[in-house]
């Protein structure tokens, strides 16, 4: 079936590097896609979007990259912090009437000092 | 501006008796949509309404499972004869407008069931 999921179910880094972030996405009708954090014990907080017309999206400290040729998604995080651990999840919508959002399972990212 | 507001926060019930959780959207927000989310697991959709009428309930089990948004007051979710598998977070999300389009997610209900 048509599902979004993350290669990596954990993800350790060190204070200040770099974090990268993958997700697999399977349904080509896909034309927007988000990334949530989830710390524990609260709701997902949106991250960063963009649409299917896209390939680069950048906010602040993050970047968002999409490959539609692999239906890939990767979000970076640049200069990480302790403050970023947490759960962070994909989550593509096909647009139209649809307003549902299609999860992935997450990957949790643990920020060393 | 207030976020999305959920009650209760946490909510304990013994098998066979309802739960109620609520949800009140973001101002100006006419779109809600509701998630049960499983520890370790993602968030899986239920439901999703717009004022007084029910848009996609795909998600949402054919038994025991309802939901409604009235045109005054907070989105309901509401569990008849809850069962233990039915213990988890249940999230509530508004949006400005239907289709793909930025949600906004409340702090979630935790339910559990005895």
């Amino acid at each position: 079936g048509e599902s979004v999921g993350l290669h990596l179910p954990t993800l350790s880094v060190q204070e200040g590097d770099n974090s990268i972030i993958n997700c697999a996405y399977s349904n080509s009708a896909s034309d927007y896609f988000i990334w949530y954090k989830q710390e524990s014990g609260k709701g997902p907080q949106f991250i960063i979007d963009i649409r299917s017309n896209m390939d680069k999206r950048q906010g602040q400290r993050v970047t968002v990259l999409l490959n539609k040729t692999v239906k890939h998604l990767s979000l970076q995080i640049a200069a990480t912090q302790p403050g970023d651990s947490a759960v962070y999840f994909c989550a593509e919508n096909i647009g139209g009437s649809q307003g549902n959002l299609i999860f992935g399972k997450g990957t949790k990212l643990s920020v060393k000092p | 501006n207030a976020g999305v507001m959920q009650n209760p926060r946490h909510l304990v019930r013994r098998r066979g008796q309802e739960a109620r959780l609520r949800c009140s959207p973001m101002k100006g927000h006419s779109h809600v949509y509701w998630y049960r989310q499983l520890p370790e697991e993602g968030l899986k959709f239920m439901v999703y309404l717009q004022k007084e009428n029910i848009i996609d309930e795909s998600g949402m089990p054919k038994e025991r499972f309802s939901a409604e948004f009235p045109k005054e007051g907070p989105s309901i979710l509401r569990i008849q004869q809850v069962v233990r598998g039915d213990s988890a977070a249940y999230f509530c999300a508004s949006s400005l407008g239907g289709g793909s389009g930025e949600q906004f997610f409340g702090p979630g209900t935790r339910l559990t069931v005895l």
